[in-house]
């Protein structure tokens, strides 16, 4: 069973949807990374949240520590959102543990 | 905005033949990690490092891998004799300290491939 699993797997919508991807994890401590990845490969950390929500322009992102769960939501999707999303939790030796990602294209 | 740098962006090496990649980590973060991705997977934990010394280190991070911080900027990953399996991207990453959970700022990667 993986560590960390997020949901869908990859996620195809119409430019202007509401989106998101969600995020289970089994371990770390209570803190995680929503982190973006574009197709040459580099990553961005969009946000870290150990509790509560955080809003970044269009994009949100939630956390339920007692659940384990967080979502990444984004409003009025666009094109250039179309990327790979990542959620990372962070393990108890301050490394960070990985989801496989979420592969989201938005059409316009 | 301070960023964290990597070089080179590819690298082709060599089966058998020895790596040193580079990265500048944000100047007064003191963390340093680094990840790789193979292609189609997961980004995977290598190592993290803290006042010079390794903190915690992955069961992928074997005697063929050493880090090393040479100077007060860079910060390097060396593999001394590459596998086919070692083709991947390698990010480096680095976090302040005196934070309760201090955030990673990654690097753009560097794609080794070995042939």
């Amino acid at each position: 069973k993986n560590e960390v699993e997020q949901s869908p797997q990859n996620l195809t919508a119409q430019e202007g949807e509401f989106i998101t991807i969600n995020c289970s994890y089994s371990v770390g401590i209570s803190a995680l990374h929503w982190l973006q990845q574009h197709p040459g490969g580099g990553i961005v950390s969009l946000f870290m949240l150990s509790s509560g929500k955080k809003k970044h322009g269009r994009l949100i992102a939630t956390i339920n520590i007692q659940e384990k769960h967080s979502s990444l939501h984004i409003t009025a999707s666009h094109p250039r959102d179309s990327a790979v999303y990542i959620c990372a939790v962070l393990g108890s030796q301050g490394n960070l543990i990985f989801g496989k990602g979420t592969k989201l294209s938005v059409k316009p | 905005e301070p960023e964290v740098t990597q070089t080179p962006s590819h690298q082709v090496t060599q089966m058998g033949q020895e790596v040193i990649l580079r990265c500048v980590p944000i100047s007064n973060h003191l963390y340093f990690y680094w990840y790789r991705q193979i292609l189609g997977q997961k980004v995977e934990f290598l190592v993290s490092f803290y006042n010079n010394e390794i903190s915690e280190k992955s069961e992928i991070f074997d005697d063929q891998f050493s880090v090393e911080r040479p100077d007060g900027s860079n910060f390097t990953l060396k593999i001394r004799s590459t596998k086919l399996e070692d083709s991947a991207m390698y990010f480096c990453a680095s976090s302040d300290v005196g934070l309760v959970w201090p955030e990673q700022y990654f690097g753009p990667g560097t794609r080794l491939t070995v042939t």
